[in-house]
């Protein structure tokens, strides 16, 4: 049983660029969150997408936006790139039950972003 | 707001020596508490969890007990080993909202 697996694993951008990381959710799993994990921090919520739509969003600017497929994948885009956006980029996918999400989260192994 | 806090790190052991890494939240109603780890280059592993109070999460000889009176919920283990050299995170989580809230994370090294 495949586990979360997100692509790529490494990225190098230029400040104003655009760039677009992608998640494939634990089979059976139905929800994907996002999470930004600064050098030497804890993972930061972004954005989780249940049923194709932004669910639930944290204090993140509108340059980061995402999409989730009908399959349940899920992808995240910064737009206008920043230095301050350097940062490990985790995607965790989870259940949903009863209209509660479950509350156990699976991650991947995370794309690493780099910001010159 | 809801919030986690974990001790600084690096924690410096020796092997077969008694790990506590502290913990604790602030947090409205009664969130589920988690112990995620990191190894180096990797994801986050979920290690133990805890979904009411007094509960008691354990996996791989860690233990965490999950105390509303003091808000913790403490990571111990008996005995540490070289391989358990990570960054554990302690976190915290409604099952309305959906999203884990996390510490700062803490860095264990074990020497041999």
């Amino acid at each position: 049983d495949a586990g979360v697996t997100q692509s790529p694993t490494h990225l190098i951008k230029t400040r104003g660029q655009q760039v677009t990381l992608r998640c494939s959710p634990k089979s059976g799993h139905d929800t994907v969150s996002w999470y930004q994990q600064a050098l030497g921090q804890g993972p930061q919520f972004i954005f989780q997408y249940y049923e194709e739509e932004e669910r639930q969003r944290g204090n993140f600017p509108d340059r980061f936006s995402g999409h989730q497929f009908p399959n349940y994948s899920s992808e995240l885009n910064v737009n206008a790139l920043l230095l301050g956006d350097s940062a490990l980029y985790l995607c965790a996918s989870s259940e949903e039950t009863g209209g509660l999400a479950k509350n156990i989260q699976y991650f991947g192994a995370g794309t690493r972003l780099s910001v010159l | 707001g809801n919030s986690v806090t974990q001790m600084e790190g690096p924690v410096t052991l020796s092997e077969e020596a008694f790990l506590t890494i502290n913990c604790t939240y602030t947090a409205t109603g009664y969130p589920s508490l988690f112990w995620y780890v990191q190894y180096p280059g990797e994801g986050l592993q979920l290690l133990l969890k805890a979904t009411k109070a007094d509960d008691k999460g354990s996996n791989k000889g860690f233990e965490a007990t999950y105390r509303k009176e003091t808000t913790s919920f403490h990571l111990e283990k008996g005995s540490v080993q070289v391989s358990d050299s990570a960054v554990y995170f302690c976190a915290l989580f409604y099952n309305q909202g959906g999203k884990l809230i996390f510490g700062q994370g803490t860095e264990l090294s074990v020497k041999p």
